[in-house]
């Protein structure tokens, strides 16, 4: 079975400060990980997945097979940044099944 | 196109009542997916459509659920003799067969059951 956990319900920063949210994962097969973004009052989005190796919106995220984890960075928060995050895994062969963390509310304050 | 869509957006029901929900996919996506989403937690994968095939179902799917896509386009998940449990937020996403196979995820129906 598939597990992701995302052991902070909320985070608290302030502007311009570092943020790093945590995603442990558990799964024997070859994953798949992402981070999607639910900002307030719009649908969930994907922000970024593993594969991709990119920088979007100046979050970045290193999957670490060793110890299953998938953490998204970013050097200095920005007050559009507070939103709802979800780190979710699936099968890089049955990739139709996404499982999701329960989230991490983050909320960058002035 | 303004991606996926779903209707409706909200329903409130009384428990023992049927409810049909409908998904509108990105047009030419070929996948079709349901999640359900709790309070408190991350949407939970309930079952999936290539086409018209449903290819997977979770366990999440009780005998009272069932979902269709009939014509590969547009897909319905029906509830049947509703209970209080279903109340949640019923997510649909679409994605292509391509290499780069990102679910896209419409807005949400979100059952309450009375």
């Amino acid at each position: 079975a598939q597990r992701v956990t995302q052991p902070e319900k909320l985070l608290s920063v302030f502007k311009g400060a570092p943020v790093e949210l945590k995603c442990n994962y558990s799964y024997s097969g070859s994953p798949e990980l992402f981070w999607y973004v639910q900002y307030s009052r719009q649908r969930l989005q994907l922000l970024l997945r593993h594969i991709s190796r990119e920088s979007i919106k100046g979050f970045t995220a290193d999957l670490n097979k060793g110890e299953t984890s998938f953490h998204l960075k970013k050097p200095f928060a920005q007050e559009e940044d507070s939103a709802m995050y979800y780190c979710a895994l699936s099968d890089s062969f049955n990739d139709y099944k996404l499982s999701f963390g329960a989230g991490t509310t983050v909320t960058v304050r002035a | 196109d303004t991606g996926v869509s779903q209707d409706p957006r909200h329903k409130i029901t009384k428990r023992g009542q049927n409810v049909t929900f409908r998904c509108d996919p990105i047009s030419e996506h070929n996948r079709l997916y349901w999640y359900r989403q709790t309070l408190g937690q991350g949407p939970e994968f309930l079952t999936y459509f290539q086409n018209e095939a449903q290819l997977e179902k979770s366990r999440l799917l009780s005998d009272r659920f069932s979902a269709e896509r009939p014509k590969g386009s547009f897909s319905t998940l029906e509830i049947q003799r509703t209970e209080q449990g279903d109340s949640a937020m019923y997510l649909c996403a679409s994605s292509n067969g391509g290499w780069v196979k990102t679910q896209y995820f419409g807005p949400g129906t979100r059952l309450l059951v009375l």
